[in-house]
This record gives C-alpha cells, structure tokens and sequence, in this order.
C-alpha cells in the first residue's frame, strides 16, 4: 500500500513565478492537509481538504495561495508571485475516512520550494 | 497562548538514559493527541497516539496522558543515538480531524 506522494520532491522558482505543488493521499484517505515547515521550525497548519471540499484553510495566507482537491487527480497547493519568503518545505498528510476511531496523519516526504 | 507548547529545546541526554518530553495544549476539549519524529531533511513519522489518561507503553516509548492538567509527554527509555530527532506533539482538536503541530523538541542522545 503505497504512502502519501508528493511531488515534485524539490523545486525551484524565481520570484513572481507560479509553484504548484502535488499530494496524493494514501489509498482509502479522503482528508488531506497541507504544512509549511521553515528551517529549524515546526509545522505550521495550512488548509485541511476532503474531496471537493476546504474543511478549514484557517492557516493560508489571504492572498496568492490557495489549494483544491479536486474529485480526481491528486491535492494542489498553488501558490501564485513566489516570494523568496515563500521558500520552506511543504508537507502534506491525509488521514482516514471519517468515522475512523483514529485521526492520525500520516506525512507524504515533502516538497521543497526554493524561490530564487 | 499557543495552541500546543513544547520546550524547544535541544534536550540533550546520555545514551541508555530516559529522555523526557513535555507538551501542553490550549483546547480543554482535545480528545486525541500524538507523538511525530522528525529527523533532519525528513517528514514526520508517526510514533504514538493516546485517547486516555495514564500511561501507554509501546517499546521503550510510554506516552503519558493528564487532561486536567492539559499536558502530555513522551517518555523514551534506553535511549540510543538513532534516537536523535525532532519530536513533535500534535493535538487533534475537538476530534473533528483538525490537528495542531507544537514546535518540536530536539532531542541529541550522546554515545
């Protein structure tokens, strides 16, 4: 049973250009979330998903970021005019259907964003 | 206040010794709550979950639950260098799936 995908694994932008960033759930998983991580921090929640669906996105920043989950195809985090302070590793982590009696995440490796 | 708090740290301790890590959180209401390892360049890794007070014991882990006092911690006993990471308590909010990540311990076990 394969884990959370994520991809690409690193990438690298220059300022004003777009990153999307790609996360696939682990088979039967039907919420995803999306961290930020900065060197030497902890993770910062950003938007929790279901299927078609932003449960909470209290962590997004207003403006340029935003993310989907569409009823197909893997999770996207878009983040629009990268800044250089945008650079930090994403995280996403999805969890079991609901009703599950366990909510633990489990973490996909991460995509790295670097903005020149 | 911040949602969930831990010492950041570094806690250095001696191998074989027990390193203990603490966590304290913000919502009375917070049923479940977990423990992550994260080594550098890494994701996190789940190690242990606990729903009730007391003690839960996995290996040389044992998780420790005290909801009146909204605290939790991580006991690692026999500790080894393979044990040097970043643990990351996180809390399940009102068990609605949403969870929140305090900002790590580092933990350093020396030979």
């Amino acid at each position: 049973n394969a884990g959370v995908m994520q991809n690409p694994r690193h990438l690298v932008r220059r300022r004003g250009q777009e990153a999307r960033l790609r996360c696939s759930p682990m088979k039967g998983h039907s919420h995803v979330y999306w961290y930020r991580q900065l060197p030497e921090e902890g993770l910062k929640f950003m938007v929790y998903l279901q299927k078609e669906n932003i449960i909470d996105e209290s962590g997004m920043p207003k403006e340029r970021f935003s993310a989907e989950f569409p009823k197909e195809g893997p999770s996207i985090l878009r983040i629009q005019q990268v800044v250089r302070g945008d650079s930090a590793a994403y995280f996403c982590a999805s969890s079991p259907r609901p009703g599950s009696s366990y909510n633990e995440q489990f973490f996909g490796p991460g995509t790295r964003l670097t903005v020149l | 206040q911040k949602e969930v708090e831990q010492n950041s740290g570094p806690l250095s301790v001696p191998e074989g010794a027990i390193a203990s890590l603490n966590c304290t959180y913000s919502d009375r209401g917070s049923q479940s709550f977990f423990w992550y390892r994260q080594y550098s360049g890494k994701s996190p890794e789940l190690i242990m979950f606990i729903y009730s007070n007391g003690d839960k014991e996995d290996g040389r882990f044992t998780a420790q639950l005290n909801k009146a006092s909204q605290y939790v911690s991580l006991l690692i006993r026999d500790s080894q260098p393979s044990d040097s990471a970043t643990y990351l308590c996180a809390v399940n909010m009102r068990n609605n799936n949403d969870m929140r990540f305090g900002a790590g311990t580092r933990l350093t076990v020396k030979p």
